[in-house]
């Protein structure tokens, strides 16, 4: 069975850091992009980023709006996937989610199917 | 706004169809596969169809999804109360790089 398991949220104050993490199982970690993506309370869903696996190079893309603010890695020997926040704005509290696949395919093939239950960030002083 | 756009709400009575449409542009839903969620409140969203029509394993026939040039739509036909829930349509965009999301529509069973 395919899982994915956010973990890291909680508050945070504008300006500051917090990394979230995306602990995996039930694939092959390695062979698979990961995604995040967030909601605000009440809102719709948001694209954040991919990462790519190793095979296919292992580049991070970025939505505008979190883009060089936010950094997305992953180890694979461990089966997790990071999204690192820094210089948080009170705009980026949301539930944050993480999903296999969704990196950047031709037709926009390549999807996000399996998500984690997510993990809430509160940014506020 | 949202780039892509679906009305917020549809309801029906239990039996009926549903339709609910996603309007996008040529940047995304006309060049690129559309996919649709549900989410129940307080969880994760779910994968309903992908690929425009496609169905992944345990979502059941009575829910299709259809592309016509720049717009979408899912129908959910024979409606029961547990298809109380948010929709969204999603597809990739060309132009932002990135994943767009409509804004969601809130789907009641009278």
């Amino acid at each position: 069975e395919v899982q994915l398991v956010e973990s890291g949220g909680g508050l945070g104050q504008p300006g500051r850091s917090l990394r979230l993490s995306c602990a995996v199982s039930g694939i092959t970690f390695g062979s698979y992009d990961i995604s995040w993506f967030r909601q605000a309370p009440g809102k719709g869903l948001e694209w954040v980023g991919f990462i790519r696996s190793r095979p296919y190079g292992g580049a991070a893309q970025y939505a505008a709006s979190v883009k060089d603010r936010f950094s997305i890695s992953r180890d694979d020997s461990k089966s997790i996937a990071y999204l690192q926040m820094n210089s948080l704005k009170t705009e980026d509290t949301a539930v944050y989610y993480c999903a296999r696949g969704g990196s950047y395919c031709r037709g926009g093939a390549c999807y996000p199917d399996y998500w984690g239950q997510g993990t809430l960030v509160t940014v506020s002083s | 706004q949202s780039v892509v756009t679906q009305p917020p709400s549809a309801s029906d009575t239990p039996g009926q169809t549903v339709t609910i449409s996603c309007s996008g542009s040529s940047s995304n839903i006309g060049i690129n596969y559309v996919y649709w969620f549900q989410q129940f409140p307080g969880t994760a969203p779910k994968l309903l169809i992908y690929r425009n029509n496609q169905r992944p394993s345990g979502v059941p026939a009575r829910l299709t999804g259809s592309k016509s040039g720049t717009s979408a739509s899912l129908a959910i036909s024979g409606l029961r109360s547990e298809d109380e829930a948010d929709y969204y349509c999603a597809a990739w965009d060309d132009s932002l790089s990135g994943w767009v999301f409509g804004g969601g529509t809130k789907v009641t069973v009278l």
